[in-house]
């Protein structure tokens, strides 16, 4: 099937903002994910946004989303070395079946 | 409350021998997902229960993975015989039908490894 896409690594220093970009494939979905997977942990939802919006906050984290070019952004306001993880974009097909990119590397240097 | 529940959390295995994995979801999440996540990959589904029936099977290759969910709440992957290239994390996760956003939790995982 089609390719969520990802960049594959991003390092910003402690403080800065980070800012993660996806490009997904099905116009129909009506959620779209962020989801973050620590090493030897499982997937954690960190937000979702609704394809009518387009733009999503939730404290530290803003969502954007762009459905004109299929785009959709995780803001991490104020970034800490905890946030260091991989950050997965996902969006949904038939209304269950989450499709998801190959994952953003997020390293978080002091 | 318990989050969704995997075992075992790590598999070595040599080839050609069969592998079973456990998954306890969420109390009363009625959808249950077996993903396959590869090294630097995405989770990519493998079946989906609604209760105890399987609603969606198409990717899971059914010449050597079979699964169960027979009351319709613990499920079991199972892979007979697993091959090198089965080596990565096997991910459970679960979900409310009810809800909007069809939020899924996930376990940890199990991690195989088929030498």
């Amino acid at each position: 099937g089609e390719d969520v896409e990802q960049s594959l690594f991003l390092s910003v220093r402690e403080g800065d903002s980070s800012v993660i970009n996806c490009t997904y494939t099905d116009s129909s979905s009506t959620y779209l994910y962020w989801y973050k997977q620590e090493p030897g942990a499982g997937l954690q939802l960190l937000t979702y946004i609704f394809s009518n919006m387009d733009m999503k906050q939730d404290q530290r984290l803003t969502v954007l989303l762009n459905k004109k070019d299929k785009h959709l952004s995780l803001r991490i306001a104020d970034t800490q070395t905890g946030d260091s993880a991989i950050y997965f974009c996902a969006e949904i097909r038939s209304g269950y079946a989450l499709n998801f990119g190959k994952g953003t590397s997020l390293l978080v240097t002091p | 409350e318990a989050g969704v529940v995997q075992s075992p959390r790590y598999k070595i295995i040599e080839k050609k021998q069969p592998v079973a994995f456990w998954c306890n979801p969420i109390s009363g999440h009625n959808t249950l997902y077996w993903y396959l996540q590869n090294l630097g990959q995405g989770p990519e589904l493998l079946i989906r229960y609604e209760n105890e029936e399987a609603v969606d099977d198409s990717q899971l290759p059914k010449d050597r993975f079979s699964a169960e969910r027979l009351k319709g709440v613990d499920s079991t992957l199972k892979i007979q015989p697993a091959e090198l290239g089965d080596s990565a994390v096997y991910l459970c996760a679960s979900s409310l039908a009810a809800t909007n956003n069809n939020e899924q939790f996930f376990g940890p995982g199990t991690r195989l490894t088929v030498l």
